[in-house]
């Protein structure tokens, strides 16, 4: 079946450090592929996206770009601030004939150190 | 900006007692979706609708009802809370007719019952 696999946290880094947070996927059709962030106390937000094999989404500094040979959507930035301090979900969506359905990651949580 | 709201953000109640969340979004988005997040932030999908009139139910067994009358409201009843109902709730929004299921959070309500 359609599964998402992401890193496991906690994920601490110091100010300015480069940052990756793997994740992976399975799939039995043409996923698109997503980043949402969490901020506390909020809600999920988009982060950036990707619909097809080697594009790449980017935001705010992140970039991740969809491998479709290793199936992975890894998302990275060259610089982390404390402001990024959040749970990141990696996700697929995948659509059908007659339905179409999405399916998170079970989360990483990225604390920043000044 | 994604227009989509849930109230209350934060509800302390006692064991047995009904209660209902509310979720509204302005989007005119069809799919709207009720997740319930543990503390590990996994999300769990437990209700999703398709449109007016149309509810299922998700992933996980949840003792809540759904009810979609119309298109920008989706509240979440529980008849009878217990302190196992405590968590986080987060209420979205699709629009498939993008062609991908990019979707849109509400803040959240952290339930409590005591």
């Amino acid at each position: 079946g359609d599964s998402v696999t992401q890193m496991e946290g906690p994920v601490t880094l110091s100010e300015e450090a480069f940052l990756t947070i793997n994740c992976t996927y399975t799939a039995t059709g043409y996923p698109s592929l997503f980043w949402y962030v969490q901020y506390p106390g909020e809600g999920l937000q988009l982060l950036l996206k990707a619909t097809k094999a080697d594009d790449k989404g980017s935001n705010k500094g992140f970039e991740a770009t969809y491998r479709k040979e290793t199936t992975s959507f890894h998302l990275e930035k060259g610089s982390v601030q404390v402001s990024d301090s959040a749970v990141y979900f990696c996700a697929l969506s995948v659509s059908y004939s007659s339905a179409s359905k999405i399916i998170f990651g079970s989360g990483t949580r990225l604390s920043i150190r000044p | 900006e994604a227009d989509i709201y849930q109230t209350p953000r934060y509800l302390v109640i006692g064991t047995g007692k009904k209660i209902t969340l509310e979720c509204s979004q302005t989007m005119g988005h069809d799919k709207m979706y009720w997740y319930q997040q543990d503390p590990g932030m996994e999300l769990h999908l437990i209700h999703y609708s398709y449109g007016v009139n149309s509810t299922e139910k998700g992933d996980l067994s949840s003792e809540s009802t759904v009810s979609r009358i119309r298109t920008e409201h989706f509240p979440l009843t529980l008849e009878s809370a217990r302190p196992s109902h405590t968590s986080q709730y987060l209420c979205a929004s699709s629009d498939p007719g993008q062609g991908e299921e990019t979707q849109y959070f509400g803040p959240g309500t952290r339930l409590l019952v005591l």
